[in-house]
C-alpha cells in the first residue's frame, strides 16, 4: 500500500516569505518515485519534480528547492521568496515499485498575500 | 515536454447518459492514464494503458468505465451509465513509462445533473 500525507491543508504567507510544504510518505516498497505537482487556479496539473527512492540528493532550482529524507520518510518543497503567483495547490505523489498508479496527497493550498 | 490535449473541457450530461472523453497525445506515447478529481478533492488514479491495453486500474474503475484507443491517436475514456457522484475532473496523462514522470492534459470537467 503506498499513502501521502500532506499535514498542512491550508497556508498564507506574505509574498517575499518563504516557506515550505511537507510531505510524508509511506510505502513497503524499496524502489519508489516522488513528485510534486502544482494546481493553479486554473486547474491544470503542472509537474515540478521527480525525486527516486536511491538518489537522496537535495535539488535546488531557482526559488524552488526539495528536501528528501528517507529516515523520516519525508520529501518536503520549499519556496523561497515567495511571490502572488506561487499562489496555488501543491500535490506531493508517490509511486510505488512498477506500478504504474500515482497516489496523491490531500494538497496543501498555498495563498500569497501581496 | 509536450503534454496531451483533452476535449471537451467541460461536458454537462444527465444522470444514465453515457459519456466518452478524450485524450490526444501531441505525439505517438506509449504510455496514458486517466485519473479523476472530485472538486476540492485529491487526484485520484483510475486506468493506466499501454501498449493497447489496459495494464493497470483502480477499485474506482469498475465496469460502467471503459477505455480504448480506437484509432491508434485518441484516447477514450467512456462512462457508460453516469452517476452524479461521476461529477469531476478528468484528468489524461502520458508518460515514458513506470519510472518517470507523467504529464497532465488540462482536464475535462464534467458535470452530472
Amino acid at each position: 500500500a503506498q499513502k501521502v500525507t500532506q499535514a498542512q491543508t491550508e497556508i498564507s504567507v506574505v509574498e517575499k516569505e518563504d516557506v515550505t510544504l511537507d510531505c510524508v510518505y509511506e510505502t513497503r516498497d524499496t524502489t519508489y518515485y516522488l513528485f510534486w505537482y502544482k494546481q493553479p487556479p486554473s486547474g491544470e496539473l503542472v509537474f515540478l519534480i521527480r525525486r527516486n527512492s536511491f538518489d537522496e540528493q537535495n535539488e535546488i532550482s531557482g526559488r524552488y528547492s526539495w528536501n528528501f529524507q528517507k529516515s523520516t520518510s519525508s520529501f518536503n518543497f520549499t519556496i523561497t521568496a515567495s511571490q502572488v503567483v506561487d499562489s496555488a495547490v501543491y500535490f506531493c505523489a508517490l509511486r510505488s515499485g512498477g506500478y504504474q498508479k500515482v497516489t496523491f496527497g490531500i494538497g496543501t493550498k498555498l495563498q500569497v498575500i501581496p | 515536454e509536450p503534454e496531451v490535449t483533452q476535449t471537451p473541457s467541460h461536458q454537462v450530461t444527465q444522470m444514465g447518459q453515457e459519456v466518452i472523453l478524450r485524450c490526444v497525445p501531441i505525439s505517438n506515447h506509449l504510455y496514458f492514464y486517466w485519473y479523476r478529481q472530485i472538486l476540492g478533492q485529491k487526484v485520484e488514479f483510475l486506468v493506466s494503458f499501454y501498449n493497447n491495453e489496459i495494464s493497470e486500474k483502480s477499485e474506482i474503475f469498475d465496469d460502467q468505465f471503459s477505455v480504448e484507443r480506437p484509432d491508434g491517436s485518441n484516447f477514450t475514456l467512456k462512462i457508460r451509465s453516469t452517476k452524479l457522484e461521476d461529477s469531476a475532473m478528468y484528468f489524461c496523462a502520458r508518460g515514458r513509462g513506470a519510472t518517470y514522470e507523467q504529464y497532465f492534459g488540462p482536464g475535462t470537467r464534467l458535470t452530472v445533473t
